[in-house]
C-alpha cells in the first residue's frame, strides 16, 4: 500500500483558512487521495477525495498537484468544531472496488479561538 | 449521508468472558465492512475485512480464533472478542464503503469502547 507523510501537528486560529499538507510520492495511477477526519472518541468521518482534479464540497476543498506526489485540504475557515485529527489515506481500487484503508498517524489540528 | 451504527457504545467485561459487538449499515448494503481497533493516542489498525457471505480476511499479526468476525447480511457484520483480557481493551470501529458519482466513500460507525477487566 502507497504511503502518505502529514506533520504530526498543526494550529490555526479561528475563522482563518486551514491548509494541511500530505505528500504521496508512491501514488499510483489507480489511487484515490481521500481525507478524513477523527474527533475525540468518535469514528472518523469522511472529509473529500479525488483522483487527479481538485474537488471541492461543503467541508472542504482537496487541491491535488499535477504529478500527484502531493495534495493539500484546504479549509477555508476554520472553527473550533474542526480541531480534530485529519488522515491522508490513498485507497487503491481494484477490478472497479475500492481496497482498504490504511491509516498513517495523521496531522493533529489545534484550533485558537 | 450514509449512516454505519454500532452497538454497543462501549461495555465493560470481566477477564475471560467473550464480547459480541454489532456493526450495520442503516440506509445502505455492505457486502464488505472493515474492523479497526485503536489503542489511546494512536492511529486506527485494520483487524480484517469482512465479506459477506463468506470468511473475513484477517491482517497480519490478528488472531482469527479471539477475533471472530461474521458478516450474515448485506447489512450487519459482528465482531466476537473471545476470552477478552485486559489487553484486549481498546476503542473498536467498523466501516463499510458506499459507492457514489465520485467513486467510493468509506463510511465509519461511532465505535465501540471495550474496557476488560
Amino acid at each position: 500500500d502507497a504511503k502518505t507523510t502529514q506533520p504530526n501537528s498543526m494550529e490555526s486560529n479561528e475563522e482563518e483558512p486551514v491548509h494541511l499538507p500530505c505528500n504521496h510520492s508512491t501514488i499510483s495511477g489507480t489511487d484515490y487521495i481521500h481525507w478524513y477526519r477523527q474527533l475525540p472518541s468518535q469514528g472518523p468521518e469522511y472529509v473529500i477525495h479525488g483522483l487527479t482534479s481538485n474537488v471541492n464540497n461543503r467541508m472542504a476543498s482537496l487541491a491535488i498537484a499535477e504529478d500527484r506526489k502531493s495534495s493539500t485540504l484546504i479549509l477555508h475557515r476554520a472553527t473550533l468544531r474542526d480541531a480534530a485529527v485529519y488522515y491522508c489515506i490513498l485507497a487503491r481500487v481494484y477490478g472497479g472496488a475500492t481496497n482498504k484503508l490504511i491509516f498513517g498517524t495523521g496531522t493533529l489540528l489545534a484550533v485558537q479561538p | 449521508g450514509a449512516v454505519v451504527s454500532q452497538h454497543p457504545s462501549w461495555v465493560i467485561c470481566k477477564s475471560g468472558t467473550s464480547v459480541k459487538i454489532e456493526c450495520r449499515s442503516l440506509d445502505f448494503q455492505a457486502t464488505t465492512m472493515f474492523w479497526y481497533r485503536q489503542f489511546p493516542k494512536q492511529s486506527l489498525m485494520l483487524m480484517a475485512t469482512s465479506n459477506e457471505g463468506s470468511k473475513a480476511t484477517y491482517e497480519q499479526g490478528v488472531e482469527k480464533d479471539k477475533f471472530l468476525i461474521n458478516h450474515a447480511s448485506l447489512t450487519l457484520s459482528t465482531l466476537t472478542v473471545t476470552s477478552a483480557h485486559p489487553e484486549d481493551s481498546s476503542f473498536y470501529i467498523c466501516s463499510a464503503w458506499l459507492a457514489g458519482a465520485g467513486g467510493e466513500t468509506q463510511y465509519f460507525g461511532p465505535g465501540t469502547r471495550l474496557l476488560v477487566l
